[in-house]
């Protein structure tokens, strides 16, 4: 199974800046997937990211407000820019492992609090 | 559209009693369900899926397409079943997960 590190574990950040949160596999991935969870609700997915191409948003995302970068098969980035208070939120990135079937394994999130 | 639907934020059971997690979903193809687990400070982790038609822990799930249900079932709790539970499907392509707002479980000693 893949193992999943990210960095911050957690930041307060005034509204108006911006987070860059990094995303570590321990093995190559192909797909890599970015997911928001605000305080009591579920997981919301916010983007696909796959090497060598543009993010994939869901409806209610855009890539000014959580640009992504996914430079190899090991890493990725999510930004959340020009914060608000609504951003507050855990920001967890999983992978899907095709070993066993379309596993998806998660990252321990990000704990992000907006000022 | 598709929706995976939890009615019950918090499940309260004694240990040793049966427990059932309630999980409905909506979605207009052949989708895959999941169920997904948090224990206390810990990661999110797959705990099972309809396809393995396998026992984990003691849980069992059926996926029951006429009544578009994915209940998850335990006959006997224990304390350290306790945790946040997560219903999910997955179909499509891209394989993107749809998860269901959770239920707590909180087995009671």
């Amino acid at each position: 199974s893949a193992v999943i590190s990210q960095k911050p574990s957690r930041d307060i950040c005034q509204r108006g800046t911006s987070l860059t949160i990094q995303c570590q596999v321990d093995s190559q991935v192909t797909m890599m997937f970015w997911y928001r969870q605000q305080p009591g609700q579920s997981l919301t997915l916010i983007a696909t990211a796959n090497q060598g191409s543009e993010a994939t948003y869901e409806s209610g995302f855009v890539i000014d407000k959580f640009p992504i970068s996914r430079p190899n098969l090991t890493f990725s980035t999510l930004t959340v820019s020009n914060m608000s208070p609504e951003d507050s939120s855990i920001y967890l990135c999983s992978v899907e492992d095709y070993s066993g079937g379309n596993e998806q394994f998660f990252g321990p999130g990000t704990r992000l609090t907006v000022l | 559209a598709q929706r995976v639907t939890q009615p019950e934020k918090l499940l309260s059971v004694f240990k040793g009693a049966p427990v059932e997690l309630k999980c409905n979903y909506s979605y207009s193809g052949s989708p895959e369900l999941f169920w997904y687990v948090q224990y206390s400070r810990q990661r999110l982790q797959l705990l099972l899926r309809h396809i393995s038609r396998e026992s984990i822990k003691g849980f069992t799930a059926d996926l029951n397409k006429g009544e578009t249900s994915f209940h998850l079932k335990k006959p006997f709790a224990q304390e350290e079943d306790s945790a946040m539970y997560y219903c999910a499907l997955s179909g499509g392509a891209t394989n993107k997960l749809i998860f269901g707002t959770g239920t707590l479980l909180a087995v009671q000693p």
